[in-house]
């Protein structure tokens, strides 16, 4: 079974809206932690947001925020005030065991997204 | 903050010829490393866990002796494609946690091996 699922894609978005990706996972461990990262053109891995499954509140950095609705296991990602240099492959990705540095990420499949002026 | 570099950034090779790529921790020391491929448009694939001063844990269906890792210092990891054949073109990408635990971790800007 898959342990990270992004159901979408693609995604569209004009520039200035909202736009959420979704992701849900699938694990049996309680400490975990999930991420996204941002992948343009270029390859590069970039870190956007981290949530654990312990956190009380959802995570937030600047124009990005997580969903995090641990019952449904869902970890979606919302991206606000969309600018064009957002147009980049996203991926969620989670890491079984918490307070082990040196866990694996397991990616989800990715969702394209694409930013119209 | 952290970085992750690798080298070279891209390469092209002729079939049955080796490869060799590092991974280097910039300013922090990393006991394990991870090697990652990714075919175009598709996700990051986990083909092998790198230990510092140890072997290195494959994932299922990943040829260890085709893909052979060393991570002979706690800054550097290296993956050598070995009889490279033109199915092994790809991007291949590291990653590295910090060794005190912190949320994030720091991949390098990945490498995209051609093989002719």
């Amino acid at each position: 079974a898959q342990k990270i699922t992004q159901t979408q894609p693609g995604m569209f978005v004009q520039e200035k809206e909202a736009v959420t990706l979704d992701c849900t996972y699938d694990t049996s461990d309680p400490s975990y932690g999930l991420f996204w990262y941002k992948q343009p053109s270029s390859g590069e891995m970039i870190f956007l947001i981290y949530q654990g499954s312990y956190d009380q509140q959802n995570a937030t950095e600047g124009r990005y925020s997580l969903n995090f609705q641990k019952a449904r296991k869902s970890a979606n990602l919302v991206i606000s005030a969309s600018q064009l240099g957002d147009s980049a492959m996203y991926f969620c990705a989670m890491r079984e065991g918490m307070g082990t540095s040196g866990s694996r990420l397991t990616f989800g499949e990715g969702t394209q997204l694409t930013v119209n002026p | 903050g952290a970085v992750v570099s690798q080298h070279p950034s891209r390469v092209i090779c002729k079939s049955g010829t080796s490869v060799k790529i590092e991974c280097r921790s910039l300013d922090f020391q990393a006991t394990t490393m991870f090697w990652y491929r990714q075919f175009p448009k598709k996700s990051l694939m986990l083909m092998a866990t790198s230990n510092e001063g140890s072997k290195a844990t494959y994932e299922q269906g990943v040829e260890k002796d085709k893909f052979l890792i060393n991570h002979a210092s706690l800054t550097l990891s290296t993956l050598t494609v070995t009889s490279a054949h033109p199915e092994d073109s790809s991007f291949y990408i590291c990653s590295a946690p910090p060794a005190r635990a912190g949320n994030e971790q720091y991949f390098g800007p990945g490498t995209r091996l051609t093989v002719t």
